[in-house]
């Protein structure tokens, strides 16, 4: 019954290395973004896909790629993991107005 | 371009107390409104939207926010919280047809006992 899911749940790994986080919705929805919740938890938005087009890039560094195969699935591919890159990223899925979130993933980098 | 405000990034309660969470917005355009709740290690749940129509709209759990156009405001208010309301509360904002939400910086909701 998940309508947004992600995996992992939590991802701790290593500075310098590449990671995927995963997102599927089952809604239907046609767009889907990634957002980035730092410790302090503001959220902002970094991606946004409409039927498996890129439709919002936020200034994020090139480490970063998201992926969309089809518009129920949107992945982010990090390269070169830094501190900094430790937050909790959430996917999302919108049709309309409202934009229903899956329940993050939590990276840690050491 | 398009910014939050939420006025106290803190607000500590006594549960069955009533309970206001600010939020002013800037924008030149015609915006849609939202407050999100996220209880902690979780994702986040709309809680009520401001699209058009009527300025006091209604919500899940008891809340309810209010659309002040001449104030660019958009507060949170539940008239009695209980202990399970302990939670962070964002407020959002999108122009009309766009798909970008931005967020405001959110506010820490603590009920006590």
């Amino acid at each position: 019954d998940t309508a947004v899911s992600q995996t992992p749940k939590y991802l701790v790994t290593q500075m310098g290395n590449d990671k995927s986080i995963k997102c599927e919705q089952n809604l239907g929805h046609d767009t889907m973004y990634w957002y980035k919740q730092d410790s302090k938890k503001f959220l902002k938005i970094m991606f946004s896909y409409n039927n498996k087009e890129l439709i919002i890039n936020e200034t994020v560094p090139n480490r970063f790629s998201p992926k969309s195969p089809d518009k129920a699935h949107l992945n982010l591919h990090i390269n070169s993991l830094e501190l900094g890159d430790s937050a909790v990223y959430f996917c999302a899925s919108s049709q309309a107005s409202e934009q229903f979130f899956g329940p993050g993933t939590r990276l840690t980098v050491l | 371009a398009q910014s939050v405000t939420q006025l106290d990034s803190q607000v500590p309660v006594f549960e069955e107390a009533p309970v206001e969470l600010r939020c002013n917005y800037s924008s030149s355009v015609s915006v849609y409104l939202f407050w999100y709740v996220q209880y902690p290690n979780q994702g986040l749940q709309l809680l009520l939207k401001y699209l058009s129509g009527s300025t006091l709209v209604k919500g899940i759990n008891g809340f309810e926010a209010e659309f002040n156009k001449s104030q660019t405001s958009f507060h949170l208010r539940k008239p009695s919280v209980h202990i399970s309301d302990t939670a962070e509360y964002f407020c959002a904002v999108n122009q009309g047809g766009s798909e970008k939400l931005v967020f405001g910086k959110g506010t820490k909701l603590t009920v006590n006992p």
